[in-house]
């Protein structure tokens, strides 16, 4: 059973770079089938697509946070992480990592936990 | 603003069906890309419910079931029970925007 978790810190200051690792389980990020990615949530607010990445590295990103954000994969740790730049109180949300089956409006068959992640100085 | 539009709130009496719209435009639902649904808990991960239009992966109850006309789709979910009280959100693509769009949610009481 494909399981995907996800880790980093839970607050990040205003104007830093917030990180976050994706660790997943009973697959592999090397598999050429799938696409990995990050969608977030912020509070009392909808589901926000980041980004995606599939195994050769191509990445696709939410056009609107394209300049800050940074989607990677560790094929040797199975694991992909996101980097997203200049972060402000609005980038706060929970954060999931997913697997998605293609790049272009793929369904999500599996989502991690989710992290929340709060900017504040 | 949601680029997909969904009803902030429906609600049934158990074992009722009720149904969840989801309005896109031409540049996403109405331009053919699939659309996909999810159940969201608080506090748990998002469940996929279906995809590709009218699709349940396995273990999804055939309660639930969706379909795709011009530049809408809709979610119906019958004989409603009380552990179908949830947060509801549609995806597909938009090939304006160049990528995957939710819809802003649908909160499901069951009464």
């Amino acid at each position: 059973q494909l399981q995907l978790q996800e880790s980093g810190p839970g607050l990040v200051k205003p104007s830093e770079t917030l990180s976050l690792i994706c660790t997943v389980s009973g697959g592999s990020v090397s598999s050429s089938n799938y696409y990995w990615g990050w969608i977030r949530q912020p509070p009392g607010k909808g589901l926000e697509w980041i980004g995606s990445i599939y195994y050769s590295g191509s990445t696709y990103y939410n056009p609107s946070l394209k300049s800050r954000v940074t989607i990677s994969v560790d094929r040797s740790k199975n694991q992909f992480s996101v980097k997203l730049s200049s972060v402000t109180a609005a980038d706060t949300a929970v954060y999931y990592c997913a697997r998605h089956l293609y790049s272009g409006g793929s369904h999500t068959d599996y989502w991690g936990q989710g992290t929340l992640v709060t900017v504040s100085s | 603003q949601s680029v997909l539009t969904q009803p902030p709130s429906v609600s049934g009496a158990p074992g009722q069906r009720v149904t969840i719209s989801c309005t896109g435009s031409s540049s996403n639902i109405g331009a053919g890309y699939d659309v996909h649904w999810y159940q969201h808990l608080p506090g748990t991960a998002p469940k996929l419910l279906i995809y590709v239009n009218s699709n349940r992966p396995s273990g999804v109850p055939d309660r639930f079931s969706g379909s795709k006309s011009g530049t809408s789709a809709s979610l119906a979910i019958s004989g409603l029970q009380a552990e179908d009280e949830a947060d509801y959100y549609c995806q597909s693509y938009d090939s304006i925007l160049i990528g995957s769009v939710f819809g802003g949610g649908t909160k499901l009481t069951v009464l």
